[in-house]
């Protein structure tokens, strides 16, 4: 049950794209259509933002998208907000269990 | 809106217990697998343990198994973790979550409860 593995952080500039990678194994992320991220400000709960790779939650705007590539997801934030800044964990079933990245900052500058 | 509160975080030592509750509210909780998370403070999130909408099952992470366990009492909408044998290591932010109905992502979140294990 190794966490998925995350970058530390990123960063853009307010309307840049910026993307977040997500790398598991063929035993997770490789394997199950059920790769989720989860936007989280430090003191609230949690909030969903992508599930099953691609799909986005009523609520979500379109600037968040999802998708994945052999044993890597990637969450991709187009046109940067102040209000985005956050950090971000991708999560995937891994059969029975569910395992976690170890979380990216995203900065907004 | 879907609610959920947890409690009974607070101050522990090594070796003893702690049991953390979850109170659900505005969904039919008896419909709905349930999930604790953790979070250590600085680090990211590590799943806990997950209970199907009537309790039959469940599963653990290796670093729990054995020592915590979870429940629930659908009459009071109510998810438990009961927390054995802490170990320092085990000091962590605790969070509930709700299962999304027939999938596999984790729709709602609570704000978590504090375990602080120490001598």
């Amino acid at each position: 049950q190794s966490a998925l593995t995350q970058p530390r952080s990123v960063s853009g500039s307010p309307g840049q794209s910026v993307s977040i990678s997500c790398t598991g194994a063929s035993s997770d992320v490789g394997d199950y259509n059920y790769v989720s991220w989860y936007q989280h400000h430090p003191g609230k709960a949690p909030k969903l933002v992508i599930y099953d790779v691609n799909e986005r939650p009523s609520g979500v705007p379109d600037r968040f998208s999802g998708s994945r590539s052999g044993n890597t997801a990637s969450l991709t934030i187009s046109g940067l907000q102040a209000d985005d800044e956050a950090n971000y964990y991708c999560c995937s079933y891994a059969g029975g269990h569910w395992v976690f990245g170890g979380g990216t900052k995203l900065t907004v500058l | 809106q879907v609610h959920l509160v947890e409690s009974g975080g607070g101050v522990v030592q090594p070796g003893r217990s702690l049991r953390l509750s979850c109170a659900a509210s505005a969904f039919t909780f008896s419909s709905f697998g349930m999930h604790w998370v953790r979070q250590v403070p600085g680090k990211g999130l590590e799943w806990v343990a997950v209970i199907s909408y009537d309790g039959n099952n469940n599963d653990y992470a290796e670093s729990v198994k054995g020592r915590f366990t979870i429940s629930r009492d659908n009459s009071k909408n109510t998810l438990y973790l009961q927390m054995n044998s802490l170990r320092v290591d085990d000091t962590a932010v605790y969070y509930c979550a709700r299962r999304a109905y027939r999938s596999y992502h984790l729709d709602y979140w609570g704000q978590g409860t504090l375990v602080t294990v120490s001598s």
